[in-house]
């Protein structure tokens, strides 16, 4: 066990809608990153926030948009979803820089 | 900017054969590095790292060493075991604190 909690782990939705992820990280972690996974793209970075500022970007769509809260669970929110964005959404923590990520067991979006 | 490339897959291998999956990165500066795994329905756990050039990481039998000169960061083990059938992910830290990870390569042990 990670100690990183994502919910939902399955969210089945239609084109066009928008959802919401959540990610709560380890206890004392600071950094909190989120990653798409599919098949044809791989492990893909979208952002991270550190103790509630946006830290850096990836490759995020303007649709999709993250925040990270005084409490430090973070959310990621993915709006008028097209069926690309069925993936899986993997959160991570850590305790700062050069410290190792600690992965959630993600969650998988289905758009259809 | 930064990227890694590390070998597509399937690896199918025999228990008790010798693993190799390469792995190779373009960054500037001096990068961390790391390899994950990641089993069937679960999140990447981190499975070895090295910081700087000539480190070797090693767990659980696997080994990496980094490599500046070819900057490369190929994992090995000397005989795997069907446990350890999972998709491996190589990746590395900038400067910038990004994490970018490789498309990952699936290993399949055949008992």
């Amino acid at each position: 066990d990670s100690g990183v909690t994502q919910t939902p782990k399955h969210l089945i939705t239609a084109t066009g809608q928008r959802v919401t992820l959540r990610c709560s990280p380890r206890s004392g972690d600071l950094s909190v990153y989120w990653y798409q996974q599919s098949l044809d793209q791989g492990l893909q970075f979208l952002i991270q926030y550190y103790n509630g500022e946006e830290r850096a970007k990836g490759n995020i769509l303007e649709r999709f948009s993250a925040q990270q809260f005084p409490d430090l669970h973070s959310e990621l929110n993915l709006s008028s979803l097209e069926l690309g964005d069925s993936a899986l959404y993997f959160c991570a923590s850590s305790a700062g820089p050069s410290r190792p990520l600690h992965f959630g067991n993600g969650t998988r979006l289905t758009v259809t | 900017g930064n990227s890694v490339t590390q070998m597509e897959g399937p690896v199918t291998l025999s228990e008790e054969a010798f693993l190799t999956i390469n792995c190779t990165y373009t960054a500037t500066g001096y990068p961390s590095l790391f390899w994950y795994v990641q089993y069937p329905g679960e999140g990447l756990q981190l499975l070895l790292k090295a910081t700087k050039a000539d480190d070797k990481g090693s767990n659980k039998g696997f080994e990496a060493t980094y490599r500046k000169e070819t900057t490369s960061f190929h994992l090995e083990k000397g005989s795997v075991q069907v446990s350890d059938s999972a998709v491996y992910f190589c990746a590395l830290r900038g400067r910038d604190d990004k994490i970018i990870f490789g498309k990952g390569t699936r290993l399949h042990i055949l008992p």
